[in-house]
């Protein structure tokens, strides 16, 4: 059974970055295509962008092209997001989320929230 | 960019039918997704192709899809099924390819 387990809470200041991490186990990540999802606090979800195979290329939402990278570790089948010059609108609840067929999660962690705040 | 549109709330009494809509333009041509989310969780697929379930997801949840709407169908509601709803599409319809999330329905049983 594919599970996702995404690093821990984080609180950073302004200006600073942050790293979420997300293992998978049941599966590696040359099988699923690891995505990411934000929830700011009382809004909906927003995909971030994630790993195209048929490009073979990370896409990212335009909203999200710029101060957001997503990689990936193929050999610990861990995947990351980077947050650079955290703002307080960077608080959010952060998810990766990932799919056997491609075109939607039917696999997600169970979150990292990430407060931004001095 | 492609909007998907939902009512914010939706109110069921217990065993009755929900319907929850999902707009968007030409959306009967795209495949629909819809996630539950409780509060404090992750979201959980619970319809995909807008008519499948998956595994371990009751049948009481269905979809269907048409024209410039689709719609999560929730039958026999039961308590537990108080949540937000969220549809789901995956857009290529321009030269890029976006997953787009409805902007969220809070399901309350009353």
């Amino acid at each position: 059974q594919v599970q996702l387990v995404q690093s821990g809470a984080e609180v950073k200041k302004p200006g600073a970055s942050v790293k979420v991490s997300c293992k998978v186990s049941g599966s590696t990540l040359t099988e699923l295509p690891m995505h990411w999802v934000r929830q700011a606090p009382g809004k909906g979800l927003e995909w971030m962008g994630g790993f195209d195979p048929e490009d073979a290329e990370t896409i990212y939402a335009q909203k999200f092209q710029v101060g957001v990278t997503m990689t990936e570790d193929t050999s610990a089948d861990t995947a990351y997001l980077e947050l650079s010059s955290l703002r307080s609108e960077d608080t959010a609840v952060y998810y990766c989320a990932t799919g056997s067929k491609g075109d939607y999660f039917d696999y997600w962690g169970q979150g990292t929230l990430v407060i931004v705040s001095s | 960019s492609y909007v998907l549109t939902q009512p914010p709330s939706v109110s069921v009494a217990p065993g009755q039918t929900a319907r929850i809509l999902c707009g968007g333009n030409n959306i009967g041509s795209k495949g629909v997704h819809w996630y539950q989310q409780k509060p404090g969780q992750a979201p959980v697929l619970v319809v995909y192709d807008e008519g499948d379930g998956p595994s371990g997801i009751p049948d009481r949840f269905s979809g269907s899809n048409s024209g410039s709407t689709a719609t999560l169908t929730i039958s026999r509601v039961e308590a537990g099924d108080e949540a937000d709803y969220y549809c789901q599409v995956w857009d290529s319809s321009s030269d890029r390819h976006d997953y787009v999330f409805g902007t969220g329905t809070k399901v309350t049983v009353l």
